[in-house]
């Protein structure tokens, strides 16, 4: 079945630790996104990248790193440089515009990672 | 501003109507979304307008009105299952051909027997 695989789903680490969290697509999409979400807050953009070997920051870049070395993976990197990074994690994919078959523009996400880091 | 305004939490009750309203201000977009959340689970696609006006999608609906930056998902005949978080995402102009979806904090909606 295509679909977004995130794992795992639950990641503990201790402070100072640099933690990387795993995203795949069979989806053939070309863009892929990692949101972060706090409790009480929406969904804040981390990183994104319309195509491989290609990515752009978000509004809360600072602390993260990722790579597109392929089209169907997006990892993650939460460096010890976030000062906060307990969160729950979604990487999600889309088609390229004028692909898609429409005007749905919509973003596939997967089941998350809950990261806590004590 | 990408101010986006929801209310917090709302109840109804089973086989009631519920409206969850949305509104934003935005510099621009051409799009906004709607996706359901249970807790501890990914967003799932429910609506997406590009145009003012009602989309009509079974139990769902959602309307849009870009000049008065306002929309709302309305859900009918309530189950159970529909308690979850409602997520409004404008799209903006400037998202670069790409989805640079801002979400809103989410309605979370407790459906009662």
């Amino acid at each position: 079945d295509g679909g977004i695989t995130q794992s795992p789903k639950y990641l503990f680490r201790k402070e100072g630790q640099n933690v990387t969290l795993s995203c795949e697509q069979n989806l053939n999409h070309d863009a892929m996104y990692w949101y972060r979400q706090d409790p009480g807050q929406g969904l804040r953009l981390i990183y994104y990248s319309q195509i491989v070997n290609d990515f752009q920051k978000g509004d809360i870049a600072e602390g993260y790193s990722v790579s597109r070395e392929k089209k169907e993976s997006f990892p993650l990197t939460v460096t010890s440089a976030q000062k906060n990074p307990t969160a729950f994690y979604l990487c999600a994919s889309s088609p390229r515009p004028g692909l898609a078959g429409g005007f749905s523009y919509e973003q596939y996400f997967g089941p998350g990672t809950r990261l806590t880091v004590t | 501003g990408q101010n986006i305004d929801q209310p917090t939490e709302m109840t109804a009750t089973e086989g009631a109507i519920v409206q969850i309203n949305c509104t934003y201000q935005t510099s621009g977009f051409n799009g906004l979304f709607w996706y359901q959340q249970h807790a501890g689970e990914a967003p799932t696609f429910l609506s997406y307008n590009v145009l003012d006006g009602l989309e009509e999608k079974g139990r769902f609906s959602s309307f849009l009105s870009r000049s008065k930056g306002y929309s709302y998902l309305l859900l009918k005949e309530l189950q159970m299952k529909d308690s979850a978080s409602y997520l409004c995402a404008p799209r903006p102009i400037n998202s670069g051909g790409y989805n640079k979806l801002i979400f809103g904090a989410g309605t979370r909606l407790a459906v009662h027997p």
